[in-house]
């Protein structure tokens, strides 16, 4: 109940092209969705989140669609570029009066042709 | 920058050592979060403390303990090292109860020889 799911693991996208990332979970309690990209050698940076209350969110390039009774959320990279080449996580987390427990998919490694 | 802060960014050091990892939180944040990432894998979660108080613990090893100082930096201390322990650390810390997101630092490189 714990984990979250994501695929593809791995993903190679043409230059331009939409790249579409898919996340499943399966704990109800879950009450944040945050996106992270990383880059080698680097720490995850926070790219998007959501919480359940809206079905997508926009910023730019990048756009979360939520689909609660589904208990699913993916990331969509519009007009993808070299530069978006790195590691995504999807993540879910649930808070209560001491702080938040996070839980993390095993990421996708995202290439971006020229 | 991420305004999360760990020391030091490599380290090497022979098996059955010990290292203490360091991370200083973003200012104002209450919780402090410990990740190991090995070579091309997932972040698999340590321990969390919220202010000063452990409040989750994960895949962590006997061999591994961690503490948040009343400044709210957090060390993380891995004893009788082994070849296998060689790994990205990150901290990552965030605000508190409410919703918010997780902010990593660059991470601590460990190469254990």
């Amino acid at each position: 109940q714990q984990q979250v799911k994501q695929s593809p693991q791995s993903l190679i996208v043409q230059k331009g092209g939409i790249s579409i990332i898919n996340c499943a979970y399966e704990n109800t309690a879950f009450d944040y969705f945050p996106w992270y990209q990383q880059f080698p050698g680097k720490g995850p940076a926070l790219l998007i989140a959501i919480r359940p209350d809206v079905s997508e969110k926009k910023e730019g390039r990048f756009t979360i669609s939520f689909n609660k009774s589904a208990k699913q959320f993916s990331l969509h990279i519009m007009d993808s570029q070299p530069g978006d080449s790195a590691t995504y996580f999807c993540a879910a987390s649930r808070h209560d009066n001491y702080g938040q427990n996070f839980v993390f998919g095993p990421g996708t490694r995202l290439s971006v042709l020229p | 920058d991420s305004g999360v802060t760990q020391t030091p960014k490599h380290l090497i050091t022979a098996t059955g050592q010990r290292v203490t990892l360091r991370c200083s939180p973003r200012s104002g944040d209450l919780s402090v979060y410990w990740y190991q990432q090995s070579l091309d894998q997932g972040l698999q979660f340590l321990i969390q403390y919220y202010n000063g108080e452990e409040r989750a613990k994960g895949n962590i090893l006997e061999r591994f303990s961690a503490q948040q100082f009343p400044d709210l930096h957090s060390e993380l201390n891995l004893s009788s090292l082994e070849l296998g322990d060689s790994a990205l650390y990150f901290c990552a810390s965030s605000v508190g109860p409410e919703n918010s997101p997780l902010h990593f630092g660059n991470g601590t490189r460990l190469t254990v020889t």
